[in-house]
């Protein structure tokens, strides 16, 4: 691995299911990041964790939730998927929170039917 | 509220010189970021600063005016490849990224 990575690519989900968004680093950064693009809005986070063992909420925060077990996972989860989180979903990491740059998965497309 | 505003789209030709501006409103400030972001990739990190000024990095620089509220990225001797949106944001208080909606450039032959 190299860099960051997210799995799947693309998904199609019927609402009402479970899913969860996969985000795998080998930077040993502190802190990730979960953001959601949608058409003209900026990149809005949901959830962040500044180091293994801690999350927070971001601006965006409802009908998800998210874990941090060890340094390298991100795992985002929707726990019954709604049409109005059909979006790009893009994982991030950095050193630290305070003034780093973030480095960014290829992002996870997902439509909510 | 928090608000970063940048234009939705700009044209410019191949070899020239365009000028993206942002300006904001935020609790707080710690640095402005500016990413570039591909259609359908990732955004990618092209500049911060934090202090007032110009900072100079080959073809693209970016400038600030915290009293203003104020940032442009100047990008020189413009290549197809440029052809991208490019994303402003700004960190706030709470380290937290705020992030504008991005601008759509289109390079022209």
């Amino acid at each position: 691995i190299a860099g960051i990575t997210q799995a799947p690519t693309s998904q199609i989900l019927a609402a009402g299911r479970r899913m969860t968004l996969r985000c795998t680093q080998d930077m040993r950064h502190n802190a990730m990041y979960w953001y959601r693009q949608d058409l003209g809005l900026g990149l809005r986070l949901i959830h962040y964790s500044n180091t293994a063992g801690t999350t927070g909420k971001g601006e965006v925060p409802d009908g998800y939730s998210v874990s941090r077990a060890n340094t390298d996972d991100f795992p985002l989860t929707l726990a019954s998927a709604v049409p109005s989180q059909t979006s790009v979903y893009f994982c991030a990491s950095s050193d630290d929170r305070e003034g780093n740059e973030q480095f960014f998965g290829p992002g996870t497309r997902l439509t909510v039917l | 509220g928090q608000n970063i505003d940048q234009p939705t789209e700009m044209t410019a030709t191949e070899g020239a010189i365009v000028q993206i501006n942002c300006t904001y409103q935020t609790s707080g400030f710690n640095g402005l970021f500016w990413y570039q972001q591909h259609a359908g990739e990732a955004p990618t990190f092209l500049s911060y600063n934090v202090l007032d000024g110009l900072e100079e990095k080959g073809r693209f620089s970016s400038f600030l005016s915290r009293s203003k509220g104020y940032s442009y990225l100047l990008l020189k001797e413009l290549q197809m490849k440029d052809s991208a949106s490019y994303l402003c944001a700004v960190m706030d208080s709470n380290y937290q990224l705020i992030w504008g909606a991005g601008t759509k450039l289109i390079i022209k032959p």
